[in-house]
């Protein structure tokens, strides 16, 4: 069976200090791959997406980052931390070409 | 433009009640739609989903659906609530493109004894 997972669960940041966010996929091989942020009482803002290794598509511009360096490894990342960078980050995967995303655990981030 | 939309914030209800929660959506929408639930500090699980093979759609935890296009309804019910479904229930269409879903904003269960 597919897992996924994420860490650090949680994170505090301070303003300014980089960030790298963890994402795995185990049980399946050339999953697309999504970052999601939740901010806190609103819904999921799609943030990344990736189809393969090293492909990376962004949704919204902002100060993060995102890569993919092997099949099942999605890595969300940023140079300098900003306060509306706080949320939680979802993790999620799919079967290349079909609808249903499957999500990770989440971490909750907060940058103070 | 495409969308879901998740016509109540919070529902209330009574542990034993039935529960009613309400999503639209958009007539241009690929009739693939999902609703799924989020317990305090954790991820999306999927209750169930629809693609058009029966209208009614059974879940898991009881929970069921039913799609209807002549209303552009996918409302989620369960006859009976049990504290352990109070959570945050998202409605979820499908846009076709990279397996891209559309959220709506979210409907927080709360069940009362």
């Amino acid at each position: 069976s597919q897992t996924i997972h994420q860490w650090p669960a949680t994170l505090v940041q301070p303003v300014g200090s980089p960030l790298s966010l963890e994402c795995t996929v185990e049980g399946t091989s050339n999953p697309n791959l999504y970052w999601y942020r939740q901010a806190a009482g609103r819904g999921l803002q799609l943030l990344f997406y990736s189809i393969g290794i090293g492909q990376i598509s962004s949704e919204v511009p902002q100060n993060l980052s995102a890569s993919r360096p092997q099949d099942r490894q999605f890595i969300l990342s940023s140079k300098k931390l900003l306060l509306s960078d706080s949320g939680f980050y979802l993790c999620a995967w799919s079967i290349t070409g079909t609808e249903t995303q499957y999500f990770g655990p989440g971490t909750r981030l907060l940058v103070l | 433009a495409q969308s879901v939309t998740q016509l109540d914030s919070h529902v209330s209800v009574s542990e034993g009640t039935p529960v009613l929660l309400r999503c639209n959506y958009s007539s241009s929408y690929s009739p693939s739609l999902f609703w799924y639930v989020q317990h305090p500090n954790k991820g999306l699980q999927l209750l169930l989903k629809y693609t058009s093979a029966a209208t009614l759609v059974k879940g898991i935890n009881g929970f069921e659906a039913e799609f209807k296009k002549s209303e552009t309804s996918f409302h989620l019910t369960k006859p009976s609530a049990h504290m352990s479904d109070a959570a945050e229930y998202f409605c979820v269409g499908y846009t076709g493109t990279a397996s891209k879903l559309t959220f709506g904003t979210g409907t927080r269960l709360q069940v009362t004894l």
